[in-house]
């Protein structure tokens, strides 16, 4: 069974510029949550996607954007980085099967973006 | 605004104490709730979830409570290791509702 996995690990950013965040689910798993986790913090709910569609959003911007493809990998785009959005990206998988019994999530091991 | 609080936000002890840590969320609307434990540099992984008032938990060492009424849960680490210093995570899942909720955490720091 393969795990979550999240790329890239790292990367570092200008203001401004556009970032593109990869996550492989785990096999069986058909929905897909992002969270930012910045210093000090819990990781914030930005927004989950079940079978491609978006399920539900946080309390971010319309520039954090994402997607999800029929293999049910995402992606997480965020536009105009700006200093505040530096902090640890991470991907959580689920399945919707598990939702009868409250789903545990399976996480990646996170993308660290800097943004200066 | 749903609002999931952890305390203490960090915790120092010696091997072979053992700790507590609170996790306090909303009373209303419960589905469930998550214990995660975060180690430095590696993912979350899911300690327990519990979706009943008066729910008990146990895996090895670790155990946990719940009380939904008045919306806490107890994580009880027994007799300490140093592998047991990590981020205690405590999630929060609404009825009806399509997001957990995370909890800043606990840091628990265990000193040989």
């Amino acid at each position: 069974e393969t795990g979550v996995t999240q790329s890239p690990t790292h990367l570092i950013k200008t203001r401004g510029q556009q970032v593109t965040l990869r996550c492989s689910s785990q096999s069986g798993h058909n929905t897909v949550s992002w969270y930012q986790q910045a210093l000090g913090q819990g990781p914030q709910f930005i927004f989950q996607y079940y079978r491609e569609e978006e399920n539900g959003r946080g309390n971010f911007p319309p520039r954090f954007s994402g997607l999800q493809f029929p293999n049910y990998s995402s992606e997480l785009n965020v536009n105009a980085l700006e200093l505040d959005d530096s902090a640890l990206y991470l991907c959580a998988s689920s399945s919707d099967l598990d939702r009868a019994g409250a789903g545990e999530l399976f996480f990646g091991e996170g993308s660290r973006l800097t943004v200066l | 605004i749903l609002n999931v609080e952890q305390s203490p936000q960090s915790l120092h002890v010696q091997e072979g104490d053992s700790t507590n840590f609170t996790c306090s969320f909303p009373s209303s609307n419960f589905y469930a709730l998550h214990w995660y434990r975060w180690e430095t540099a590696k993912s979350p992984e899911a300690l327990f979830v519990m979706t009943l008032n008066g729910d008990e938990k146990k895996k090895g060492r670790i155990s946990a409570t719940l009380n939904t009424k008045e919306g806490y849960s107890y994580l009880y680490i027994k007799g300490s290791q140093p592998e047991d210093s990590a981020t205690y995570l405590c999630a929060f899942e609404e009825t009806g509702g399509f997001k957990t909720i995370f909890g800043a955490g606990t840091r628990l720091f265990v000193k040989a």
